[in-house]
């Protein structure tokens, strides 16, 4: 089975920080994604990325940035920390090599709060 | 702009019952999915729908694309406590990544 592991469930963090969120797929899949996910808002696409450092926005890029250094391995990087990034960051990954929108693979997500 | 639309927002209803979960567009889509989203966990996919008109069955789940493609449907059929999650459609156009809805909540009680 597909595994997309986030490095952690649950952070807390202060306004101003520089936040790493770390996600891995050990699916060999060219597409990886990151969304955020707010009661009343769904899903919304913040980067995505379809090859190793290439990178592209997506809906509400503002405030973060990725890198995408290993084909397995996509990082969020939220450059200052603020309170309305408090959110449930979801990692995903699709093998797309044609398409990107095919079959997504989810990780089990990280809570984030910035007190 | 919201591209798909769910409803309803929210569903309680008891084990054993029927309902059917909306996903409604004014665009056409290439393909729909529909993926479910337990507690503390990322959404897993359900379905795949891709023609027109398309029915696929899930055990007691039905899931339906609309013949226009723009719209979708998902019945349960003697709704189960393990049904209780968010339901979320997906739509797939070109080459560009899903639009999701926002969801329904589903909460089956014993």
């Amino acid at each position: 089975d597909v595994k997309v592991t986030q490095s952690s469930r649950y952070l807390v963090k202060r306004t101003g920080e520089k936040v790493f969120l770390e996600c891995v797929q050990d699916m060999d899949h060219e597409n990886m994604f990151w969304y955020r996910q707010d009661p009343g808002l769904g899903l919304r696409l913040i980067y995505f990325s379809y090859d190793v450092k290439m990178k592209e926005k997506g809906d509400i890029p503002e405030g973060y940035s990725v890198s995408r250094e290993k084909k397995e391995r996509f990082s969020l990087i939220l450059e200052s920390a603020s309170t309305n990034q408090t959110s449930m960051y979801l990692c995903a990954s699709s093998p797309g090599t044609y398409h990107i929108n095919e079959k997504l693979f989810f990780g089990s997500g990280t809570q984030l709060s910035v007190l | 702009t919201q591209l798909l639309e769910q409803s309803p927002q929210f569903l309680s209803i008891q084990e054993g019952e029927n309902l059917t979960v909306y996903c409604n567009s004014s665009s056409v889509f290439s393909s729909l999915q529909w993926y479910r989203q337990e507690p503390g966990e990322g959404p897993v996919l359900l379905v795949t729908v891709v023609t027109g008109g398309e029915v696929k069955k899930l055990k007691r789940l039905t899931f339906q694309f609309g013949d226009a493609r723009k719209d979708s449907s998902l019945h349960i059929t003697a709704a189960q406590t393990g049904d209780t999650g968010l339901y979320l459609c997906a739509g797939a156009k070109g080459n560009t990544p899903l639009v999701f809805g926002k969801g329904t909540r589903l909460s089956v009680i014993a």
